[in-house]
């Protein structure tokens, strides 16, 4: 059965700093990673897409990579901004059911 | 374009009543889901369907119903509610299951007493 799991459950940061956030999952068996931002009482936004044959992708200040292999992505916020705090979760598409298990999450906080 | 739409927004229940959450999308996505999100639980798949007509079952579906009478829309209706179906409901969609990025409506409150 997949599993995703996501470390640290919370993060607190100064402004500026650059951070990764990790994701790691059981069952190399996926069809794409998707990293998505909640805000708190919001729904999910994706941020980035990553297909099973590639190995990252960049939006903005945003770096999500994807090693298959190892069961693993991080997700690179460069320059963190107080606007980037949020809860960040990832979620793997099963090529094995078509359906995407989640991650529980990090909720970051970006200080001033 | 207005993506995935949810309504009602907040709704409150009493045990054993039943009542209709709303989700449509204009994407012209074949691919839509029901999810429930819970604190400590994550979240957590209900009901799927592949296109109009055929629906599924995820991994928490007892007490939920689903049909899929056209592509835009995929209500989930609760039988008889109970407080354990106290939770936030988003729907979801994209083009193809498996392959397609997945677009989110801005959930449903439901709070069951």
């Amino acid at each position: 059965k997949q599993e995703v799991t996501q470390i640290p459950a919370a993060l607190s940061v100064p402004e500026g700093e650059n951070l990764v956030l990790n994701c790691s999952f059981t069952d190399s068996a996926i069809y794409n990673l998707q990293w998505f931002r909640q805000d708190p009482g919001k729904g999910l936004t994706s941020l980035l897409l990553i297909q099973s044959s590639q190995r990252e992708q960049t939006s903005g200040r945003l770096n999500a990579s994807l090693d298959k292999s190892s069961g693993r992505s991080t997700l690179y916020i460069a320059a963190s901004q107080p606007g980037d705090s949020a809860t960040y979760l990832c979620a793997v598409t099963s090529s094995n059911t078509g359906k995407l298990i989640f991650g529980q999450g990090t909720t970051l906080q970006v200080k001033p | 374009n207005a993506g995935v739409t949810q309504t009602p927004k907040f709704q409150v229940l009493k045990t054993g009543q039943s009542m209709t959450l709303q989700c449509a999308q204009d994407m012209n996505h074949e691919y839509m889901s029901w999810y429930r999100q819970d604190p400590g639980m994550g979240l957590r798949l209900i009901h799927y369907s592949v296109g109009a007509g055929i629906t599924d079952q995820g991994e928490v579906p007892n007490g939920y119903n689903v049909s899929r009478s056209t592509t835009e829309d995929f209500p989930l209706r609760l039988l008889s509610a109970a407080p354990s179906q106290t939770s936030v409901y988003f729907c979801a969609s994209s083009v193809l299951a498996g392959g397609g990025e997945q677009y989110f409506g801005p959930g449903t409150r439901l709070t069951v007493t």
